[in-house]
């Protein structure tokens, strides 16, 4: 049974630049059916796509963030993470990673997030 | 981006009950919806996919119907185990969105 889970600081102060790891055990990260994402939920809110990662390196970002993000693999440890720069006040938040398959047809996939990670809460305050 | 709204925003219901919780997208999604499900504290956990497909685990009480930019979750008779707020997902088209979530709670 696969598992996700966050790790990384949970206390920025504002301009600074937030890095997460999430770490798969219990299945590969090498994948072919599989994206790996990250999904932030500000307190009490909805939920917010950052984006996804394929072992390979292909990513999609959410463009309201892509400016600022950046999500890499790293397969020899299993891992994948998220940078996100500047932070504000605005980017507190719970911050998911996720493992995204899809149904794929005609050369396009339709991901959605079958395997959470249990979310760690990074708030920004100076 | 493709703007997910649910409805209605809060359910007060009781146990045996059966609720539906809708999901409107602001463009055609074609099936390409997810509905979640979320308690304090925990991670949103998939009850569907394109949908309507059930996903393995999730009790049979628990259906999806829809298509195209309307689309509905319903329970057929609510446990206390179901109480929790509910979120749809579409996956049609970069940005991936949510709804703003249905809380479903004791009557």
């Amino acid at each position: 049974q696969a598992q996700l889970q966050e790790s990384g600081p949970r206390l920025l102060k504002p301009s600074q630049t937030l890095s997460l790891t999430c770490t798969v055990s219990g299945g590969s990260i090498n994948s072919d059916d599989f994206y790996w994402s990250w999904i932030r939920q500000h307190p009490g809110k909805g939920l917010e796509w950052i984006g996804y990662i394929y072992y390979s390196g292909r990513t999609y970002y959410n463009p309201s963030l892509k400016s600022r993000v950046t999500i890499s693999v790293d397969t020899s440890k299993n891992q994948f993470s998220l940078k996100l720069s500047s932070v504000t006040a605005a980017d507190t938040a719970v911050y998911y990673c996720a493992r995204a398959p899809g149904y794929c047809t005609d050369g396009l996939c339709y991901r959605y997030f079958d395997l959470w990670g249990r979310g760690t809460l990074v708030t920004v305050s100076s | 981006d493709i703007q997910m709204t649910q409805s209605p925003s809060t359910l007060s219901a009781s146990v045996g009950d059966r609720v539906t919780i809708t999901c409107r997208a602001s463009q055609s999604i074609s099936s390409w919806l997810a509905w979640y499900q979320q308690k304090p504290g925990k991670a949103p956990k998939l009850l569907i996919s394109k949908a309507s497909s059930l996903e393995s685990g999730i009790p049979s009480r628990f259906s999806g119907s829809g298509s195209g930019t309307e689309f509905t979750l319903t329970i057929s008779s609510l446990q206390p185990d179901d109480f929790a707020t509910y979120f749809c997902q579409q996956c049609n088209s970069y940005p991936y969105t949510f709804g703003q979530g249905t809380r479903l709670e004791i009557k």
